[in-house]
């Protein structure tokens, strides 16, 4: 069965530092790799996604990710972080049929000023 | 612009009473989910659907039933409700291919209290 880690429930950081949060999977074959983000009281909104080919995938709002298969990780990165991005951030993996994810349990980012 | 609409932001029910959330996408996507959202838990789902009249359980089905009786619709119902399933409802929709490579499309979310 697929499974999702994120192992840092809550992250804070300060505003203009670089942000790393991480998450390992497990699946059989090759993963299909996702990271969505959550504002307070919003749904969830796509930052990327990893399918294929390169393994350096870059997404919205400067965020970017890497697949590293051999650690079995997809680790999200921002190279400088604003206050706008305090929000709740979300790895999921999918390969099954009808396009079902399996979610982490999710990573709580605080900036402060 | 794609969208995904839940029909409530916020819903107070009483124990045992039948709870409907419906939820709608004008994307015209095959594949509509139902998720519950619980703190330190994630997305856990609850149904997901990939066609009209057909649906599949998910790893959390017990007290919860779904109707799809239209492409863009996809209700959520709790035939009784009870107040461990006070939580935030997300539904979501995405296009039907091969594996999981289809963007999920996220509603707002309902958070449900049953009191």
């Amino acid at each position: 069965a697929q499974s999702v880690t994120q192992p840092d429930i809550h992250i804070t950081v300060s505003e203009g530092a670089s942000l790393e949060l991480r998450c390992n999977y497990s699946y059989g074959a090759t993963p299909y790799l996702f990271w969505y983000v959550q504002s307070p009281g919003q749904g969830l909104q796509l930052l990327l996604k990893y399918f294929s080919g390169d393994t350096l995938v870059q997404g919205i709002k400067g965020f970017e990710a890497e697949f590293k298969r051999s650690q079995s990780s997809f680790n999200l990165r921002k190279p400088s972080v604003h206050w706008s991005d305090a929000a709740e951030y979300f790895c999921a993996v999918g390969g099954t049929s009808y396009g079902k994810l399996t979610f982490g349990q999710g990573t709580i980012l605080t900036v402060h000023p | 612009d794609v969208k995904v609409t839940q029909s409530s932001r916020y819903l107070v029910k009483r124990t045992g009473e039948k709870v409907f959330l419906e939820c709608v996408q004008d994307m015209d996507h095959e594949n509509m989910f139902w998720y519950r959202q619980d703190p330190g838990l994630g997305l856990r789902l609850i149904y997901f659907s990939y066609d009209v009249k057909m649906k599949e359980k998910g790893d959390i089905p017990e007290g919860y039933s779904v109707s799809r009786e239209k492409k863009e619709r996809f209700s959520l119902i709790l035939e009784s409700a009870s107040t461990n399933q006070t939580s935030m409802y997300l539904c979501a929709s995405s296009l039907l291919g091969q594996g999981s490579y289809n963007e999920q499309f996220f509603g707002p979310g309902t958070r449900l209290t049953v009191l």
